[in-house]
């Protein structure tokens, strides 16, 4: 089965730039969704396709994806950001099962 | 406005059967896959499987194949997910979530808040 590969934690101060990345076999050949998750609330869609954003998710969230390796940028990070951000793609060899990586804390400093 | 409202909290005992269920409002209900995710306390999200309300075809996570049934009830926009027997490792909050577009490629667009199941041995 396709295997997702997050850093369990990522640290950054208010107002610097956050790099939470999302390792696979060949995971630039797949769509890559990100979610955000606070403590005690439902998961939220914040990047779709590698790198659109929803309508009201701030600017500050991009993605990008090549190769081994899909990314999710944010940047001028704030308090409000802190939470688990989990990646998720479709493993199409396994009659297309949906699969998440493990998650990235984030800790706003 | 798009929703997905989930049914209470519940405690039950292992070995008893329980329903939980995601009633939808906003869009068609028909048009719109439905997945279920569970989270087991402080870990990350596992998919459980999804429906297609239209029909009623269901697609499960090998993980849960035969340890849960999703179904549907168009009458009244709702997604149910279902256990025969429970276990207490059924622990866990479970969220359902609709998908934006295509089955195999798509993102969970609209997730609802969550139903804790807390099963006790």
């Amino acid at each position: 089965s396709y295997v997702l590969t997050q850093p369990p934690s990522v640290s950054v101060a208010p107002g610097k730039t956050a790099t939470i990345t999302c390792g696979g076999n060949n995971i630039g050949s797949k769509s890559v969704h990100w979610y955000q998750q606070k403590p005690g609330q439902a998961p939220i869609l914040v990047i779709f396709d590698d790198s659109d954003r929803p309508s009201g998710i701030p600017e500050r969230f991009s993605g990008s994806n090549s190769g081994t390796t899909a990314t999710l940028i944010i940047s001028r990070v704030e308090a409000g950001d802190e939470a688990d951000y989990y990646c998720q793609v479709w493993d199409s060899s396994s009659d297309h099962d949906v699969v998440f990586g493990g998650g990235t804390k984030v800790t706003v400093l | 406005e798009v929703q997905l409202l989930q049914s209470g909290a519940e405690m039950k005992k292992s070995g008893e059967s329980l329903q939980i269920s995601c009633r939808a409002s906003g869009y068609t209900f028909t048009s719109y896959w439905i997945g279920w995710v569970r989270q087991v306390p402080g870990k990350g999200l596992q998919w459980m499987g999804v429906i297609w309300p239209g029909d009623s075809n269901t697609r499960y996570s090998p993980s849960f194949q035969g340890r849960v049934t999703i179904s549907a009830d168009n009458s009244i926009s709702t997604v149910y997910l279902q256990w025969s027997s429970l276990k207490a490792s059924d622990t866990a909050m479970y969220f359902c979530s609709r998908l934006r577009g295509s089955y195999g490629s798509d993102d969970f667009d609209i997730w609802g808040q969550g139903t804790l199941v807390t099963v006790s041995s």
